[in-house]
């Protein structure tokens, strides 16, 4: 998996927008977009991914660079039940088996109250 | 219900016996992983199956060794087990080979002393 690059960590007020930032410069043009975050003592959890358009879900906004070298994860309202380890991995969809190295070590995200 | 369960959470154990950590998955997923997760929060593959069928199997110690009985469960037996061992262990699982949605479990914390 191609090699991403991210903040350690990130602060934010609670119910304030976050963009959390993630550069990959040597991203494929096969490679998706994929965001997880893990909170303590769980598992991680699949946040959003996408591949060139911006995406939204229930839990958070994509927004990819036109070049696609870097793409953003925006959480619209931060609460305190965001505050987490946030990954941007890349992953071409027709590798098979999984994620391989992966996650690293990612951004803290820090909320207060 | 949960998705996908690890048993047990925690495990502290010596030098150079022998444990099993076992996962169950109630999604119907096709696709079960084991992943380590080191004291530097790098989470890294260790073994894939797809259907009972071993697909992944990255470069770890052959003291390690997973099972599948069905695409439901899928274990993993460590022996003779060593300092470096210590970490925490993930299972999880997915549609199929080729999805990107992963659901993990919380996670087995293993010690040993």
């Amino acid at each position: 998996d191609a090699k991403t690059t991210q903040p350690n960590s990130m602060e934010s007020n609670e119910e304030e927008p976050v963009h959390l930032p993630c550069n990959h410069s040597t991203i494929s043009g096969t490679d998706y977009i994929h965001w997880y975050r893990q909170l303590p003592s769980q598992g991680p959890e699949y946040v959003i991914h996408g591949l060139t358009s911006n995406v939204n879900n229930r839990m958070a906004s994509l927004a990819i660079a036109e070049d696609r070298k870097s793409s953003t994860l925006i959480l619209h309202r931060a609460t305190l039940r965001d505050a987490a380890v946030y990954y941007c991995i890349l992953r071409d969809p027709s590798t098979t088996g999984g994620f391989k190295t992966i996650f690293g070590a990612g951004t803290r995200l820090f909320v207060k109250a | 219900d949960t998705a996908v369960s690890q048993t047990p959470k925690y495990l502290v154990t010596q030098m150079g016996n022998d444990k099993s950590i076992k996962c169950e998955q109630n999604l119907g997923h096709d696709t079960m992983y084991w992943y380590k997760q080191d004291s530097k929060k790098f989470l890294k593959i260790m073994f894939s199956y797809n259907n009972k069928e071993l697909i992944i199997n990255e470069t770890v110690p052959n003291r390690f060794s997973p099972k599948s009985p069905d695409k439901a469960h899928l274990n993993l037996h460590i022996n003779s087990l060593e300092l470096g061992d210590s970490a925490v262990y993930f299972c999880a699982s997915s549609q199929d080979r080729y999805s990107y949605g992963y659901t993990f479990g919380s996670g087995t914390r293993l010690t040993v002393v």
